[in-house]
């Protein structure tokens, strides 16, 4: 059971806009702990995608953002494209345990 | 370029220990927080620890308390990662992740694949 709650899976067609959530608590996302995004293609390692809840990586394109509202936070995927098909996972910090932890991730998959 | 290069794939038994290596380059290795995630078989990642190469002091999650070490060899700009007491729930792709000042990991290992198996 992971700290973060991430929903499995997300679908969506070439060029349409999806968003991915992670769900955290009073203890993580909610105690103004930093949220980070990372995207991992298949058989690869993760790649950070989003620092700091809506910051970009120098090469990352714009069409990926994050936001973070109270409790949760989200990854939005605008104009979707084959290769943004892989897992997402979000990540923060707990001070109950703590320590760093990630969401459950999510696949996306372009129809 | 800045890249961090883990050791092979490992293969162990039940009960043995493992000890994956990490190394550094590209930029000054006492600078940044190095940490370990792994990942089992189509599972999520799991975060297992960390070592702050400039003074060699280390936090553990409660998950892997006693079982894991991280150390680190500056002069080789080095750090390990050793899992004892091996078991089967073990195997599973082990990452080291180099962790930028604003708490996310921007540069990964390629990963070491270590299997637990009698």
């Amino acid at each position: 059971q992971s700290v973060l709650t991430q929903t499995p899976s997300v679908s969506g067609a070439p060029g349409q806009r999806v968003t991915i959530s992670c769900t955290g608590s009073s203890s993580n996302i909610g105690a103004g702990y930093d949220v980070h995004w990372y995207q991992q293609l298949p058989g690869t390692a993760p790649k950070l995608l989003i620092y700091g809840n809506s910051n970009r990586p120098s090469g990352v394109p714009d069409r990926f953002s994050g936001s973070k509202s109270g409790t949760s936070a989200s990854l939005a995927i605008t104009g979707l494209q084959a290769e943004d098909e892989a897992d997402y996972y979000c990540q923060s910090y707990d001070s109950s345990l703590s320590g760093v932890v990630f969401g459950g991730g999510t696949r996306l998959t372009v129809l | 370029q800045v890249q961090l290069v883990q050791s092979g794939a490992e293969v162990k038994k039940p009960g043995a220990s493992v000890k994956v290596s990490c190394k550094a380059s590209g930029y000054t290795f006492t600078s940044y927080a190095m940490h370990w995630v792994r990942q089992a078989p189509g599972q999520r990642l799991e975060w297992m620890g960390w070592i702050n190469p400039g003074n060699g002091n280390t936090k553990y999650s409660q998950n892997f308390q006693g079982r894991v070490t991280i150390t680190r060899d500056t002069s080789a700009s080095t750090a390990y990662m050793e899992l004892s007491s091996l078991r089967s729930e073990d195997t599973a792709i082990y990452y080291c992740a180099r962790r930028q000042e604003t708490d996310a990991f921007d540069i990964w290992g390629q990963g070491t694949m270590v299997t637990v198996s009698s």
